[in-house]
């Protein structure tokens, strides 16, 4: 079956250090994968996606995500996190070989940053 | 400006009364989706709709119903056969096409008491 597996529902930083958020898919196909992220009680915001460009997709607020295809992963990076990052991440995936292009979405991944 | 308007922003029902809620997008989206989302799983799909007059269900569609009449319109009835109808709802857009992200309102709030 699809699937869409964030292994972490909680992460912890500090300001400035480096974040990973971990994001795994299960499909045959290279499927279309994004990452939005959500702030309390607020619709959810697009920071980046893959689709079959470049491996390495840039993405708003100086994250970072690398598309690997053997290991069916795609994990956001930043390199120094910001009070402002403390929000709940999403990996979403669209499974390019059904019918169905609907975005299915991971668990989700809280971040917080201490000062 | 160009968007995803979803209201009312809160809503309370009592248990057995169907609530409506709606979500307009003026983005010329041929696509419409509702998600549910609960603590701790995600967003899950309820219906969508890649076309104006057509939808599907999506994987917790039991006790929902919708109608995409117009195409920058895509309601979400929520009924009395929804057990747990207490979540945070989400409507999207997209072009629909292979791959495009989607665009999400800021969510409706439902409470049913």
């Amino acid at each position: 079956a699809q699937s869409v597996t964030q292994l972490d529902s909680h992460v912890s930083v500090s300001e400035g250090t480096p974040v990973l958020l971990r994001c795994n898919y299960s499909s045959s196909y290279s499927p279309s994968l994004f990452w939005y992220v959500q702030h309390p009680n607020k619709g959810l915001q697009l920071l980046l996606k893959y689709t079959s460009a470049a491996t390495l997709v840039k993405g708003i607020n100086g994250f970072e995500a690398e598309f690997k295809k053997s290991e069916t992963s795609f994990h956001l990076t930043k390199p120094s996190a910001h009070m402002s990052d403390a929000a709940e991440y999403f990996c979403v995936v669209i499974f390019m070989d059904t019918g169905r292009r609907a975005l299915t979405f991971g668990s989700g991944t809280r971040l917080q940053v201490q000062p | 400006d160009g968007g995803i308007t979803q209201s009312p922003k809160y809503l309370f029902r009592k248990e057995g009364q169907n609530v409506t809620l709606s979500c307009e997008q003026n983005l010329n989206h041929d696509a419409m989706y509702w998600y549910r989302q609960d603590p701790g799983q995600g967003l899950r799909l309820i219906y969508y709709s890649q076309i104006v007059n057509d939808f599907q269900k999506g994987d917790i569609a039991e006790g929902y119903s919708v109608s995409r009449e117009k195409k920058e319109s895509f309601p979400l009835t929520v009924t009395s056969a929804q057990k747990n109808p207490t979540a945070f709802y989400l409507c999207a857009s997209s072009w629909g096409d292979s791959g495009t992200e989607a665009f999400f309102g800021q969510g409706t709030r439902l409470t049913v008491v």
